[in-house]
C-alpha cells in the first residue's frame, strides 16, 4: 500500500519568507509526528498529533513554527519568518497508535533557506 | 530527561562477519526502545523494537537486539553482514511520560566485501 507522502521534496525560500509542508499518513494512521533532521543528526521531535489534535507541541523551537492536522488525516507545517536556521530535512511520520507503536517515515522535505 | 547516546560515528565491518551497533539511554521508568535504518535516498525505516518480555528481539533483515536494563543499552546486532547492510543506523527511546521519540545521532555501518 501507499507509504507516507511529504511535498513538495525540496523548498527553497529567502529569509523571512513563509512556507507549508505537508504530509499524508498512511490511511488509517491516527498518530502523526513531524521531525527536524540536520545533517549529521538523528530526527529531532516537533509536535505529535492523536486524531486532530496536537497532543504533544513541546519540540516547536518557537512560535514561529505551527502545525495543524483538521481531519485528522493531512498535515501541514507551517513557518513564518523564515530563518537561515530553520534550513534542514523535515520529515513526517505516522503510525497506527503511540508510545509502543513503530513510525513509519515519509522521504522528507529538504527546506533551504537562503 | 530522557536521552540517547550512539558511541560510534561509524562501525566497519567485513562481509560475513558478526556487527554490533551500540546505544545506550537514560530514560525515568520503563523505556520503549527502537531501531530505525536509513538507507541513501530512502525515508528512515523501523527494524525492531522492546516493548517488554524477552530481551532478546528479533526484527527485519536478520537484525536482532539486546536490551538490557542493568547497563541501559539496547545494542543491535547481525550474525553476519552483509553488503546491503551498508547504510545510516538510529537508535530511538520514548517514555510513558510522553509521546516524544529521542533519537540518537546514528552511526555509519559500512560493510565491506
Amino acid at each position: 500500500g501507499a507509504g507516507v507522502s511529504q511535498t513538495p521534496s525540496n523548498k527553497v525560500t529567502e529569509k523571512g519568507k513563509y512556507v507549508e509542508l505537508r504530509c499524508d499518513p498512511i490511511s488509517g494512521h491516527t498518530a502523526l509526528y513531524w521531525y527536524r533532521q540536520s545533517l549529521g543528526q538523528g530526527p529531532e521531535f516537533l509536535i505529535y498529533f492523536q486524531g486532530t489534535g496536537a497532543a504533544d507541541d513541546s519540540g516547536l523551537p518557537n512560535d514561529r513554527f505551527f502545525a495543524v492536522r483538521p481531519e485528522g488525516s493531512v498535515s501541514t507545517l507551517k513557518i513564518q519568518r523564515t530563518e537561515r536556521g530553520d534550513s534542514a530535512v523535515y520529515l513526517c511520520a505516522s503510525s497506527l497508535g503511540t508510545i509502543t507503536y513503530e513510525q513509519y517515515f515519509g522521504p522528507g522535505t529538504r527546506l533551504t533557506v537562503t | 530527561a530522557q536521552s540517547v547516546a550512539q558511541p560510534e560515528d561509524q562501525v566497519n565491518v567485513a562481509e560475513g562477519n558478526p556487527l554490533t551497533v551500540k546505544c545506550t539511554y537514560s530514560v525515568s521508568g520503563n523505556p520503549y526502545l527502537f531501531w530505525y535504518v536509513q538507507y541513501p535516498n530512502r525515508g528512515l525505516q523501523f527494524l525492531l523494537k522492546y516493548i517488554t518480555g524477552d530481551n532478546l528481539v528479533k526484527g527485519s533483515y536478520g537484525f536482532e537486539a539486546e536490551f538490557n536494563k542493568s547497563q541501559t543499552s539496547f545494542h543491535l546486532k547481525k550474525p553476519s553482514a552483509l553488503v546491503s547492510d551498508s547504510a545510516l543506523y538510529f537508535c530511538a527511546v520514548r517514555d510513558l511520560r510522553g509521546f516524544k521519540t529521542i533519537f540518537g545521532a546514528g552511526t555509519r555501518l559500512f560493510v565491506k566485501a
